[in-house]
């Protein structure tokens, strides 16, 4: 059974528009969630991230936002720019006892920003 | 600065046969992980490491085994190989365990197909 959930494969969006990558949970214990980005190739690279205390966390362009009740999340990518085309996976944590070092990932979503 | 690296890159196995993929770190980092990746699907936890000596299982572990003597090196072994171990394989460091929100920085992979 799947925790952490990326319903969507893929999103593609013009340069210079909003991006909105979204993901869910069902585990109700995770408690800090996090983003990263992967090129072909190449390894996931950290992205931004939130705890459960916040609703919302910014970082230049990027900013993530947890809604608990609806056990959802999303990144908006604001421009988006040629360079952000990736795929983007969603993971989170729970701290609470057994468990506490691992991430759960979602499936990811690849994103193409068209020029 | 290096940060993690993986070797080797690629590597084609028969089945039966065993290897080990190597992971080694410069950050000084306490915490290590190895995950796996099929297509199309997340990251998935096969074993942690919480400092030399110490090493746990994930999610996934069935097939694999793990030796931490040093700080700086993971090396997870594969000792009959099968083709269900067919995959992408990330190691991952971090200075702290999840549980104090760092985030792991991974390696590039090892591309491993067993035949």
């Amino acid at each position: 059974d799947q925790q952490v959930k990326q319903n969507s494969p893929s999103l593609s969006v013009q340069e210079g528009r909003i991006s909105i990558l979204n993901c869910d949970y069902t585990n109700s214990m995770f408690d800090y969630f996090l983003w990263y980005k992967k090129y072909p190739a190449e390894g996931p690279t950290f992205l931004i991230s939130i705890s459960s205390i916040k609703d919302k966390n910014e970082d230049g362009r990027f900013t993530v936002f947890l809604n608990k009740s609806a056990k959802h999340l999303s990144l908006h990518i604001v421009p988006s720019q040629p360079g952000d085309s990736a795929v983007y996976f969603c993971a989170a944590s729970d701290h609470s006892g057994a468990g506490s070092y691992q991430l759960t990932f979602g499936k990811g979503t690849k994103l193409s920003v068209i020029p | 600065n290096a940060g993690v690296t993986q070797t080797p890159k690629f590597r084609i196995l028969k089945i039966g046969q065993s290897m080990t993929l190597q992971c080694a770190q410069d950050m000084n980092h306490n915490y290590m992980y190895w995950y796996r990746q099929d297509p199309g699907m997340g990251l998935k936890l096969i074993y942690y490491s919480v400092g030399a000596g110490i090493t746990d299982k994930g999610e996934v572990p069935n097939g694999y085994n793990v030796s931490r003597s040093t700080t700086e090196d993971f090396p997870l072994r594969l000792e009959l190989a099968a083709p269900s171990q067919t995959s992408v394989y990330f190691c991952a460091s971090s200075s702290q365990g999840s549980l104090s929100n760092q985030p792991q920085h991974f390696g590039d992979g090892t591309r491993l197909s067993i035949l």
